[in-house]
């Protein structure tokens, strides 16, 4: 079985530029949480969503948003990029919101110059 | 709201040697799961509890679900250079999972 994969793997923009990541789910799973790691921070929660609704949000501006499709693709966008916005975004995917397991994708290293 | 920390920051240690991390939580959790991270990817899990007082391994890998349901525990036995890399618990109790600061871990050859 295929597990999480995210695209693009690595990503340079500059400041005030959006960008859109894309994480595919393992088959069969339906909820998918986005992450955002920094070397000082750690895993910091984005967003979860499950059946095309935004579960949980983390702690972030509202530069930042995602969906989910019908097919449990999800997207998070991060608009008026910031030099601190450059970190590491993980998508992680399990079968329902009621299910703790969660499995990552590689990750899309984003880099705001 | 829960809080969990994970310990030692970091180690570094000889190849062959036993390693021994663990994390605390504020609350009570009902799901601990161990994660390592290679450099560049993203955390793949390594263990899953789900039962107090719960020991799993997973080769030269054991980890604890603590009786208290407030802690867990992972342990390396006879490090290898492969096991370098960020180990993060994660935890569940009444609100979403969330995950420890990691320890980072070194192994000298």
């Amino acid at each position: 079985k295929a597990g999480v994969t995210q695209t693009p793997r690595y990503l340079i923009k500059t400041r005030g530029q959006q960008v859109t990541l894309s994480c595919s789910p393992i088959s069969g799973h339906r909820s998918v949480s986005w992450y955002q790691q920094t070397p000082g921070q750690g895993l910091q929660f984005l967003f979860e969503y499950f059946s095309e609704t935004q579960r949980n949000k983390g702690n972030f501006p509202g530069r930042f948003s995602g969906r989910q499709f019908s097919n449990s693709r999800s997207e998070m966008n991060v608009s008026t990029l910031e030099l601190g916005d450059s970190a590491l975004y993980l998508c992680a995917s399990s079968l329902d919101p009621w299910t703790d397991t969660q499995y990552f994708g590689p990750g899309t290293r984003l880099t705001v110059l | 709201g829960q809080q969990l920390n994970q310990s030692p920051q970091s180690m570094f240690i000889q190849e062959g040697e036993d390693v021994s991390m663990n994390c605390t939580s504020s609350s009570i959790f009902n799901t601990w799961l161990w994660y390592k991270q290679d450099p560049g990817e993203g955390p793949v899990l390594l263990i899953a509890l789900y039962k107090a007082g719960e020991l799993t391994s997973n080769g030269r890998l054991t980890a604890q679900f603590g009786i208290t349901r407030k802690d867990s525990f992972l342990n390396i036995s006879a490090s290898i250079p492969s096991d370098v890399g960020i180990y993060f618990c994660a935890g569940r109790g009444t609100g979403k999972l969330i995950f420890g600061q990691g320890t980072t871990l070194q192994v000298k050859p």
